[in-house]
């Protein structure tokens, strides 16, 4: 069953602009997690995030978690046109290992 | 890193015939498998999960009788579509778990129904 949410669904912006992207999810989770999905093809991982930790970083990517208002948030700063792209966000249910429960993307397009 | 090879990365199948999608942990053991669906524009939705050596656990909605799953070694899932229509048309991603936690994507399967 779908339980994440994201928004925007679409973003549009400016190369060198950053980019933010919002994930609500329903239950408790082990952690959560960022893929990008290029037009058709696999899903690529970007960064996980445990739910005992509120931010992470990594190259231009800023994750941050908060458990209470159960939401997440991707942060893609000095965005570049090889950056366009699906970004899915996705919940490790807590106990059930492995398995994971998908936002509905953000569709997000770089312009040069 | 730990690799997942899914394979026909395309297929394209007649109405009415079964199609077999094989999802391989190449550097690892897998316990457990995770069978996705995609439908253009939309996000992942799990199908399925596969223990080895017992029954797939099927997520609501999803015909067991329809998407057979075999995960008969801790290497190798496979997900059969059988009496396929061109609604199953989509894209199938499996992951699979390692024993020590994680999950990896294989490269997904686009299924085209004619």
């Amino acid at each position: 069953s779908q339980q994440g949410e994201e928004d925007p669904q679409a973003l549009s912006i400016q190369e060198g602009e950053n980019a933010t992207m919002n994930c609500s999810y329903k239950t408790s989770i082990n952690n959560l997690q960022w893929y990008r999905q290029n037009s058709g093809r696999g899903l690529v991982h970007l960064i996980l995030i445990r739910s005992n930790e509120r931010e992470k970083h990594s190259g231009r990517l800023r994750v941050t978690l908060d458990t209470s208002k159960k939401s997440s948030s991707l942060l893609i700063t000095a965005s570049r046109a090889a950056d366009t792209a699906s970004y899915f966000c996705a919940t490790g249910i807590y106990n059930q290992g492995g398995k994971l429960i998908f936002g509905q993307g953000t569709e997000l397009s770089v312009k040069p | 890193g730990a690799v997942v090879s899914q394979h026909p990365s395309r297929v394209i199948c007649k109405s009415g015939t079964s199609v077999k999608i094989e999802c391989r942990s190449l550097d690892f053991q897998a316990t457990t498998m995770f069978w996705y669906r995609q439908f253009p524009k939309q996000s992942l939705m799990l199908m399925a999960t596969s223990n080895e050596g017992s029954k797939a656990t099927y997520e609501q909605g999803v015909e067991k009788d329809k998407f057979l799953i075999n995960h008969a070694s801790l290497t190798l899932s496979t997900l059969t579509v059988t009496s396929a229509h061109p609604e199953d048309s989509s894209f199938y991603i499996c992951s699979a778990r390692p024993t020590l936690g994680g999950a990896f994507f294989g490269q997904g399967t686009r299924l085209t129904v004619v």
